[in-house]
């Protein structure tokens, strides 16, 4: 069965950086992209951006583009996220899930990961 | 960016209910439409695809219709178990853009 299984929650401090891992299994890795969406609490979702595991190309929402940097390991079905610069605005859950394409629909979402960013 | 502008924010409906939530974009989508369901400390779960397209082992009573800027997802008998927040989320045009969220509680 398909399953994205995110690392575990995080707590930063202001400034610092933090790598969210999103490892996949029950489906060939690279047949999907993966997407990463933000719920900030008690809100709706935004979406960040994605990579194509197969050729590492990576496409991200203007708002994102200087927060977020996407990668993948094939070798281990894993991607991650790497957030920079955080500041209180990015304390919110964060969710790898998978999409057959660029422009796709997601149809199995990892368990999402809270990260919260205080000193 | 494409606005996503769901209505109702909230809905009280009782068991057996007929209950529709509505999706406006703010321009023509194309039909490239889905609809979440969200439980409290849940990932999402796809409901409906490409405005109305049922997701495998999702039950029957859900279905959606629509076309360019208006979409409607539809609970034909409501179930107890329906309760939580349902999003559309458009895939027509970057960024890729969600609905602000209806509340649904089971009166």
């Amino acid at each position: 069965q398909v399953n994205l299984l995110q690392s575990g929650a995080a707590l930063v401090k202001p400034g610092a950086s933090v790598k969210l891992s999103c490892k996949a299994s029950g489906y060939t890795f690279t047949d999907y992209y993966i997407h990463w969406v933000k719920q900030s609490h008690g809100k709706s979702l935004e979406w960040i951006g994605y990579i194509n595991p197969n050729s590492g190309y990576t496409n991200y929402n203007e708002k994102f583009k200087s927060k977020a940097t996407l990668t993948v390991d094939k070798s281990t079905n894993t991607a991650y996220m790497e957030l920079s610069r955080l500041t209180s605005e990015d304390s919110a859950t964060y969710y790898c899930t998978r999409g057959l394409g660029a422009w796709s629909f997601f149809d199995y979402w990892g368990q999402g990961v809270m990260v919260t960013v205080s000193s | 960016d494409i606005q996503m502008t769901q209505s109702p924010s909230l809905l009280s409906a009782s068991v057996g209910d007929r209950v529709t939530i509505n999706c406006k974009a703010s321009q023509n989508i194309n039909k490239y439409l889905n609809w979440y369901q969200q439980k409290l400390g849940e990932a999402p779960k796809l409901l409906i695809y490409n405005t109305n397209n049922l997701q495998t082992g999702i039950p029957s009573r859900f279905s959606g219709s629509g076309s360019g800027t208006d979409y409607t997802l539809t609970i034909s008998s409501l179930q107890p178990e329906d309760f939580g927040t349902y999003f559309c989320f458009q895939h027509n045009s970057w960024p890729l853009t969600f609905g602000s969220g209806t509340k649904l509680e089971i009166k």
